[in-house]
């Protein structure tokens, strides 16, 4: 079965520098990669995904991340943090066919 | 982008009885829906998967007679939460997957159900 592991509950920055949130996962066969955000009392908001092709995934709102194959990770990362990217941010696999299932999230933080 | 609508956004009911959120797929057709259930400050919790026209498939834990789901139509699926308890509680989100076999999922706003 898949599975996806966020390594930290909390990430803090200051607003303007880079940021980083972290995903691996685990899965047979091919994975699908996902990231989503979710704002106080929403539901989630899709911000890229990886199914197949280029490492680095360009999404939503200057959002990237990195399939790493050899490290099965695939973090999630912003060259500028803005202080309205403060929320809950997701990680999800799938594997073909499967149902997709969640990280325990991360809640980013930035600072003014 | 394909959109998927919950109805209602909140809903405050008393013990014992039932309550039924809805869940659409506005413009698109999904033969599989998704309930997950998601606690304060965590991860979302698959609940059951609904395929039209067929019965839900529920995760293990999950009574599939409490939380009762129908998928009637390729646009529509409903969870049914009977003789809901404080415990119930929580925040229900739907999702959607494409009919055209988009691999995303498309997640409804989510409802906030409270329990008195």
């Amino acid at each position: 079965a898949q599975s996806v592991a966020q390594p930290e509950d909390q990430v803090n920055v200051a607003e303007g520098n880079p940021l980083t949130v972290k995903c691996t996962y685990s899965v047979s066969g091919n994975p699908y990669l996902f990231w989503y955000v979710q704002y106080p009392n929403r539901g989630l908001q899709f911000l890229l995904k990886y199914i197949t092709g280029d490492n680095l995934v360009k999404g939503s709102y200057g959002f990237e991340a990195e399939f790493n194959k050899s490290q099965t990770s695939f973090h999630l990362k912003k060259p500028s943090a803005l202080v309205s990217d403060s929320a809950l941010y997701f990680c999800a696999v799938r594997d073909q066919g499967g149902d997709m299932r969640f990280g325990a999230g991360t809640r980013l933080t930035v600072k003014p | 982008g394909a959109v998927v609508s919950q109805h209602p956004s909140r809903v405050i009911c008393k013990s014992g009885t039932s309550v039924k959120i809805e869940c659409r797929s506005l413009d698109f057709q999904a033969t599989t829906m998704f309930w997950y259930r998601q606690f304060p400050k965590k991860s979302l919790m698959l609940m059951a998967t609904s395929n039209e026209g067929s019965k839900a498939t529920y995760e293990q834990g999950v009574e599939k007679d409490k939380f009762l789901i129908n998928h009637a139509s390729l646009t529509l699926s409903t969870l049914t939460v009977t003789s809901a308890h404080p415990e119930d509680s929580s925040f229900y989100i739907c999702s959607a997957r494409d009919l055209r076999g988009d691999y995303e999922q498309y997640f409804g706003p989510g409802t906030r159900l409270t329990v008195t």
